[in-house]
């Protein structure tokens, strides 16, 4: 069964740092690209960051450039998310989700997801 | 890296039909055929109904249809059934690695 498992999530102050992890099984997970989308308390989802199978391109929303850094360990079927200088509007659910396979021409979307971890920014 | 444009919300009775739509612009889902549409009951994890703008995953029911024209995309649901209301988002590819939902239409069942 493919399974996708967020942690890390918790409660830190504006400014601080915190990293998500992201462990996959179920399938190859190097065959892959990953991504994080949020959901803040009562909004839509967000798309946040995206890396290939072999990091070698990674792409970020806007608002989170220069703070977020997204990462992945094929070896431990691990995707990360570092975020740091955290502001009271990255509260959310965070998501991880894994794109169509690397070998198809169809890989633009997101299955499955995993059921969230939650990041509160608050003083 | 504006959101898509959704109606916020959307209902219809059993049996019928629903289209909700998904504006972007002429740099995402204009130019990409990579939307993707997403069924998110609250407390669950999203699940995909549609990708490249109307191909369906197996598993996913033929009741589910993607089209799309220019810069706006729909997803119809036909045969409405209770189970199927819950929040609907459109995805497009967006260029260089990068991705834009819409904002999410509530679907209620009457």
């Amino acid at each position: 069964e493919v399974q996708l498992v967020e942690s890390g999530g918790g409660v830190v102050r504006p400014g601080g740092s915190l990293r998500l992890s992201c462990a996959a099984s179920g399938f190859i997970f190097d065959d892959y690209g990953m991504s994080w989308v949020r959901q803040a308390p009562g909004k839509g989802l967000e798309w946040v960051s995206g890396i290939n199978w072999n990091s070698g391109n990674t792409g970020y929303v806007d608002s989170v450039k220069g703070r977020f850094t997204i990462s992945r360990d094929n070896a431990k079927n691990s995707l990360y998310l570092q975020m740091n200088s955290l502001r009271a509007e990255d509260t959310a659910l965070y998501y991880c989700a894994r794109w169509g396979p690397a070998y198809s021409s169809s890989r633009n979307w997101f299955a499955p997801w995993g059921q969230g971890t939650l990041v509160t920014v608050s003083s | 890296q504006s959101a898509l444009t959704q109606p916020r919300s959307v209902s219809g009775s059993p049996g019928h039909s629903v289209t909700i739509s998904c504006t972007g612009t002429s740099s995402d889902v204009g130019y990409y055929n990579y939307v993707s549409w997403y069924q998110h009951h609250p407390g669950k994890a999203p699940k995909l109904l549609i990708y490249d703008v109307s191909e369906r995953p197996s598993g996913v029911p033929d009741r589910f249809s993607g089209s799309k024209s220019g810069n706006t995309a729909s997803l119809t649901i036909s045969g409405l059934q209770a189970e199927d209301e819950a929040d609907y988002y459109c995805c497009s590819y967006a260029g260089t690695y990068t991705w834009v939902f819409g904002g999410g239409t509530k679907l209620t069942v009457l």
